[in-house]
């Protein structure tokens, strides 16, 4: 079964420095990873995707996330954070292998940016 | 297009209560999805439903259950609720012919339970 571990409850960045959000992941097939971000009483944003091809992902926000097969990781960034990026983000995966699988989330990681 | 709507939006109910959440996924969208979201947990997969079939199934009791109707429309339902069933209901939906199939989310069903 698939899985996927955000191994930070809480990421604190000052406002115009670079921020990254860490996301491991277990996959018994080909890896589609996702990042989704919660702002306060809302559902989940589609921020990105990586499926296949180009390891460095760009998506809305100007956020990014590289995936990294060796270390099974797919890692959040942004080059200058900004006050209003502060939210709640989720890193999924699913088995592209197998068309009908479902999404698994992580915990999330709650990203903090101060002015 | 209209995004996924769920109702009601916020609800409270008492423990032994019952509750039924409803989910209209995007026109055009067969496959509804079911999370719970609460604090320590995040986000847990509850089940998924396409063409009126579950496809998927998390691990929940079985007082968590759900349906999907012909025009995509999906209910979930708690029976007996308990302290612990208070949290954050999202649906998602999806296309099928996508092929990395991203979700879509409500704006989620917040239970609370007393």
């Amino acid at each position: 079964a698939q899985s996927v571990a955000q191994p930070e409850d809480q990421v604190n960045v000052a406002e115009g420095n670079p921020l990254t959000v860490k996301c491991t992941y277990s996959v018994s097939g080909n890896p589609y990873l996702f990042w989704y971000v919660q702002y306060p009483n809302r559902g989940l944003q589609f921020l990105l995707k990586y499926i296949t091809g180009d390891n460095l992902v760009k998506g809305s926000y100007g956020f990014e996330a590289e995936f990294n097969k060796s270390q099974t990781s797919f890692h959040l960034k942004k080059p200058s954070a900004l006050v209003s990026d502060s939210a709640l983000y989720f890193c999924a995966v699913r088995d592209g292998g197998d068309r009908d699988d479902k999404i698994i989330f992580g915990k999330g990681t709650r990203l903090h940016i101060l002015p | 297009k209209a995004g996924v709507t769920q109702t009601p939006r916020y609800l409270i109910k008492t423990r032994g209560q019952q509750v039924t959440l409803s989910c209209s996924p995007i026109s055009g969208h067969r496959s509804v999805s079911w999370y719970q979201q609460t604090p320590g947990q995040g986000l847990q997969f509850l089940f998924e439903y396409f063409s009126e079939t579950q496809r998927n199934k998390g691990n929940f009791p079985g007082r968590f259950s759900g349906r999907q109707f012909s025009n995509s429309r999906s209910e979930m339902n708690v029976s007996t609720l308990e302290l612990g069933d208070s949290a954050l209901y999202l649906c998602a939906s999806k296309e099928e012919s996508a092929l990395s199939g991203e979700l879509f989310f409500g704006e989620g069903s917040r239970l609370t339970v007393l």
